[in-house]
């Protein structure tokens, strides 16, 4: 079955900074890679998603890039902020499966 | 509305209690999934209903007891749990399959005494 890593782990960034969460996969036939921001005692909440035929996504500070061929995708933060500090898990899933596979997450923490 | 909600927020029960956790989405979605999250870790897939029909139940003891009344609910019945089950319960949603985006409810923390 699919199985998705996720790091860093931990992320600490100065205000301002970029930070990048980079995730593996192992199935070829994945398809869908959404990420999810998920603050503390909060739901998971889509921040941005990709799909396979489609190499990079950007949304305002937020972009996503996917290499099919390596199998990784990376999630990019440009000019982050205090309230970029959470947890961030990367999945992957195929049309053919109802299970969305996650990564083990990151924590970023945005120091002011 | 883009909105699914969950009823309680927080449970307490005993190890001998049956309660049962609540779901709730107006979007249309015709997929409903129960997810188990502990802490600083990722949710974890439970059960996938598809248009009201358990499809994937990930081989979850028999303690926990998925029922989808109708395309808009989702339950989740619960029975003679162990401390190690205390976590946030998740529900989700999407359109009929996930590579359609999953919108999480706000989660159940329930503690096993």
């Amino acid at each position: 079955g699919e199985n998705v890593e996720q790091h860093p782990s931990t992320l600490s960034v100065q205000e301002g900074d970029s930070a990048v969460i980079k995730c593996t996969y192992s199935d070829s036939a994945s398809n869908y890679f959404p990420w999810y921001k998920q603050e503390l005692g909060k739901r998971p909440q889509l921040i941005i998603d990709i799909r396979s035929n489609v190499g990079e996504k950007k949304d305002q500070r937020i972009a996503v890039t996917l290499n099919k061929t390596a199998k990784h995708f990376s999630l990019h933060i440009t000019e982050t902020q205090p309230e970029d500090s959470a947890v961030y898990f990367c999945a992957a899933t195929a049309d053919s499966s109802y299970k969305l596979i996650f990564g083990s997450g990151t924590r970023l923490l945005v120091r002011p | 509305d883009t909105e699914v909600t969950q009823t309680p927020k927080h449970l307490v029960m005993g190890m001998t209690n049956k309660k049962s956790l609540k779901c709730e989405q107006h979007m249309g979605h015709r997929a409903m999934y129960w997810y188990k999250q502990k802490a600083k870790k990722p949710p974890e897939l439970m059960f996938v209903y598809s248009y009201e029909k358990l499809s994937i139940n990930e081989s979850v003891p028999s303690r926990f007891s998925p029922e989808c009344p109708n395309s808009s609910l989702l339950n989740l019945h619960l029975h003679a749990l162990q401390p190690e089950d205390s976590a946030l319960y998740l529900c989700a949603s999407s359109q009929d399959n996930p590579t359609n985006e999953q919108y999480f409810g706000p989660g159940t923390r329930l503690t096993v005494t």
